[in-house]
């Protein structure tokens, strides 16, 4: 199984709500990564969660929070967000990160579609 | 730090024809190599991916790509495409200890 879920699939939020990205996979991967992908363009990494830590932030705004509560589990937090944040957000899980030799594959989730009013 | 640059931004074929994406790549050390495809609406799916060993790599859906370390290179082909190959494909560089990066992506479209 190299499944990686994302939840919700669809989210529109106003420029001062706060909600939250889920992102779950059951593969025993122990690094988890957060992407996001404007149209026609490729993914850009935000964070890297490695072994629940987090060990790169992409000099992402702190509007965007990301939490690791287990190694299943990632979650962004997203408050205060502006129109140009809207974007396909995509979760990615692999077994490790940052090895001196990795021969580890990223495997991605669908993505949450996020609109910002 | 590696990039990757994919030299066609738009390929527009007919069924049966055949494709070549070009993706080269910039670091001096192992590095692994990958194709990822974005159908419309759809995630991001690995194609394949090289590590080490033979340089000519397969895939699924009748795709392979060959690494040539020489020419810094991880082209991919399809010897007929079809309809149904119609994505956007990205090509990807993971340097061990670094983060993966992505090409800009080529958007194959392929006429029935």
């Amino acid at each position: 199984d190299t499944e990686v879920t994302q939840t919700p699939k669809h989210l529109v939020m106003g420029m001062t709500n706060k909600k939250s990205l889920k992102c779950e996979q059951h593969m025993g991967h122990r690094a988890m990564y957060w992407y996001k992908q404007k149209a026609k363009k490729p993914p850009e990494l935000m964070f890297v969660y490695s072994y629940e830590k987090l060990s790169i932030n992409e000099s992402v705004p702190s509007r965007f929070s990301p939490e690791c509560p287990n190694s299943s589990l990632l979650n962004l937090h997203l408050h205060a967000l502006q129109p140009e944040d809207s974007a396909l957000y995509l979760c990615a899980s692999s077994q490790r990160w940052g090895a001196p030799v990795s021969t580890d594959t990223q495997y991605f989730g669908p993505g949450t579609r996020l609109t910002v009013l | 730090a590696q990039s990757v640059s994919q030299h066609n931004h738009h390929v527009i074929l007919s069924e049966a024809a055949s494709l070549e994406l070009g993706c080269n790549y910039s670091y001096g050390g192992t590095v692994n190599l990958f194709w990822y495809v974005q159908y419309p609406g759809q995630h991001l799916q690995l194609l394949l991916k090289y590590f080490s060993g033979d340089p000519l790599v397969k895939g699924i859906k009748g795709f392979e790509a060959e690494f040539i370390k020489s020419k810094f290179s991880f082209n991919l082909r399809k010897p007929s495409v079809q309809w149904s190959d119609t994505a956007e494909y990205f090509c990807a560089v993971n340097a061990p200890g670094n983060d993966m990066r992505f090409g800009a992506g080529t958007r194959l479209t392929v006429k029935p």
